[in-house]
């Protein structure tokens, strides 16, 4: 049983679109961070919310963690193919453990 | 460069034999994490360390797979007799210190090390 679940597995799109992943559980988390990982690179950090129902921008990006604490959203306005990449949700189930992440979201945006 | 560093980037074995991935991690961390991945199975955590010490080994296999961090020195993912199916990148991340309630416990990753077993 995957504790983190990511949707969709693999999304297509064009440039200028917008887009919604999910990562959620059945577990409550005390922070839940993002990270994006491109081909033949290690994945790379891009934010961590840590209240419920807390909201965070970066540029296009807008990351949700929700009030329960069980689940999160990365919404990206108007896509462009920079944003190509696996998007991975990552929690620790307790303190002092360390993350466990989920399968990913495989983003293509071509032009 | 004040990254994670891990050597080799690539690797090539035959079954049998035995690979050996180190990992140099950020300076001032003294946390070490091993992940796996494999296409669309995302990353597998296989064991975290702080110096001298495995914290966590819940994510390695119990047989060939071993994992250390000395007091000197890089971590070192070892494998020993390959076999096809350990064919896969293997992440080392660090941190300075684990989640806690005053820290979330975000990796830096390095670039991976990509094992092909023959």
């Amino acid at each position: 049983t995957q504790l983190l679940e990511q949707s969709p597995q693999f999304l297509s799109i064009q440039e200028g679109e917008n887009l919604t992943v999910y990562c959620n559980s059945s577990s409550v988390f005390s922070s839940l961070q993002w990270y994006r990982q491109e081909p033949g690179e290690g994945p790379v950090l891009l934010v961590t919310v840590v209240t419920g129902g807390e909201v965070k921008k970066l540029k296009r990006l807008t990351f949700q963690f929700g009030d329960a604490r069980k689940d999160s959203s990365l919404h990206i306005t108007a896509a462009q193919p920079g944003d190509t990449g696996l998007y991975l949700c990552a929690g620790a189930k307790q303190a002092g453990t360390a993350l466990i992440f989920g399968k990913g979201t495989t983003l293509s945006v071509s032009s | 460069n004040a990254g994670v560093m891990q050597n080799p980037r690539h690797l090539v074995r035959r079954r049998g034999q035995e690979a050996r991935l180190r990992c140099s991690p950020m300076k001032g961390h003294s946390h070490v994490y091993w992940y796996r991945q494999l296409p669309e199975e995302g990353l597998k955590f296989m064991v975290y360390l702080q110096k001298e010490n495995i914290i966590d080994e819940s994510g390695m296999p119990k047989e060939r797979f071993s994992a250390e961090f000395p007091k000197e020195g890089p971590s070192i993912l070892r494998i020993q007799q390959v076999v096809r199916g350990d064919s896969a990148a293997y992440f080392c991340a660090s941190s300075p210190r684990p989640p806690s309630s005053g820290y979330t416990g975000e990796l830096f990753f390095g670039e991976g090390s990509r094992l092909t077993v023959l």
